[in-house]
């Protein structure tokens, strides 16, 4: 079975741009969920989509947004790129339908930076 | 607000040593879910194990294991005659009853030195 896949894995954007990630889950997997890693603040949950709607919100400013589609792949925007948003974003996926904690598969990241 | 620390920045071990990888948690909820994943130099995060809280079994897996103690609130792995392709960096990680946020610690360093 194909893992969680990211595209593209490396960005170079500079500032005011505005850059948008893809991810795939795993088939069958229908909730999707954004984190982002820097070294100064580790790794920070940004937001969940399930079934095409947003799930969980984490404390990210408005610039962080994103959405999903009916085949449950995901995308990720920021709009009005800052040199902090220069982290690894890590896409991960999981059934989506129970009520514990499922276990979440991550994929291979897309690093950017923003210059 | 629930909360993961990893005091152990970075560990360094000698090839065939054990090494146990500290984790301590705080939530106000009765049930919760905790994590470990393996992030190795590529940065994929690789999933380890998922334990809840009612399950206070320790678990083992081939030279993997975890001691779950609730009583002081922490869940450490240790890892049996290391390997050098242990080496990446270790995230522990809570999860609540439902929904799928994560709150990661710190993440450990270990380097395994031929």
């Amino acid at each position: 079975k194909a893992g969680v896949t990211q595209t593209p894995r490396y960005l170079i954007k500079t500032r005011g741009q505005q850059v948008t990630l893809s991810c795939s889950p795993i088939s069958g997997h229908r909730s999707v969920s954004w984190y982002q890693q820097t070294p100064g603040q580790g790794l920070q949950f940004l937001f969940e989509y399930f079934s095409e709607t947003q799930r969980n919100k984490g404390n990210f400013p408005g610039r962080f947004s994103g959405r999903q589609f009916s085949n449950s792949r995901s995308e990720m925007n920021v709009s009005t790129l800052e040199l902090g948003d220069s982290a690894l974003y890590l896409c991960a996926s999981s059934w989506g339908t129970s009520t514990d904690a499922e276990t979440q598969y991550f994929g291979p990241g897309t690093r950017l930076l923003v210059l | 607000a629930q909360k993961v620390t990893q005091a152990q920045t970075e560990i360094s071990v000698v090839e065939k040593e054990d090494v146990t990888l500290d984790c301590v948690y705080e939530t106000r909820d009765t049930t919760y879910y905790l994590f470990w994943y393996k992030q190795p130099p590529s940065g994929e995060l690789v999933f380890l194990i998922r334990r809840n809280s009612f399950d206070e079994q320790n678990e083992i897996s081939g030279r993997y294991s975890w001691n779950f103690q609730k009583s002081t609130s922490s869940f450490n792995f240790t890892i049996t005659a290391s390997q050098v392709v242990d080496s990446a960096v270790y995230f522990c990680a809570l999860s609540e009853t439902s929904g799928s946020r994560l709150t990661f610690g710190e993440g450990t360093q270990l380097t395994v030195n031929p």
